[in-house]
């Protein structure tokens, strides 16, 4: 079964203090992994999709890197308006058409000014 | 682009009633998915439609069905509502060719 497990659950950071979120998988053959911002009583805004090992992506002061087992979102000297939770996603399989997305259950980020 | 649009917002029914969330998808994707995220949980996969069928279906009873229209809007229909219903249900929409999905706002469902 295709499991996602992020941790920490919640992480509280000074404005400026830097820092990673992690997201360990296990899949049948990964299609893509992705990460969403989400905002309380939001919808999932989305940030990322990686595709392979040692693919890395960057938007402002985030940045995602993929290896075959998990993912990091590194946060650079975040600022209060980043406070929201991180979710990350697997898609699994090559069947035709987007498979469903396996969600784990969020990495609450409190940024304190 | 009004991206992914869901209807309504905020919503709150009775144990046993039947209720009906809408979704129009982001311009130029065909199909539309269905997520339900419990408070501090991740988003659930309910089902998927393309083509105006069914296409993939997640760990939900029956009670839970769905509709896709030609215009690849859709409906996510809950009958016989329990307590453990409440939730905020999402709606996703890609495009066939390309997996990124993106996300509603949602609708608050609270059953009581």
């Amino acid at each position: 079964e295709d499991q996602v497990t992020q941790s920490p659950e919640a992480l509280r950071l000074q404005e400026g203090e830097s820092s990673s979120l992690n997201c360990s998988y296990t899949v049948s053959g990964l299609r893509g992994l992705f990460w969403y911002r989400q905002d309380p009583g939001k919808g999932p805004e989305f940030l990322f999709t990686l595709y392979s090992a040692g693919e890395e992506k960057e938007k402002e002061r985030l940045k995602a890197t993929l290896t075959k087992k998990e993912s990091f979102l590194h946060i650079t000297a975040p600022k209060p308006e980043d406070s929201a939770t991180y979710l990350c996603a697997v898609q699994a399989g090559w069947d035709s058409g987007n498979t469903p997305l396996v969600f784990g259950k969020g990495t609450r980020l409190s940024v304190i000014a | 682009d009004a991206g992914v649009t869901q209807s309504p917002t905020h919503l709150i029914k009775t144990r046993g009633q039947q209720v009906t969330l809408r979704c129009s998808p982001k311009s130029g994707h065909d199909t539309v998915s269905w997520y339900q995220q419990a408070l501090g949980q991740g988003p659930q996969f309910i089902f998927q439609y393309y083509e105006e069928e069914e296409r993939q279906r997640g760990n939900f009873p029956d009670r839970f069905s769905g509709h896709q229209f030609p215009n690849y809007s859709s409906e996510l229909n809950v009958n016989a509502l329990l307590l453990g219903d409440s939730a905020l249900y999402l709606c996703a929409s890609s495009s066939d060719l390309n997996t990124e999905a993106f996300f509603g706002q949602g609708t608050r469902l609270t059953v009581v």
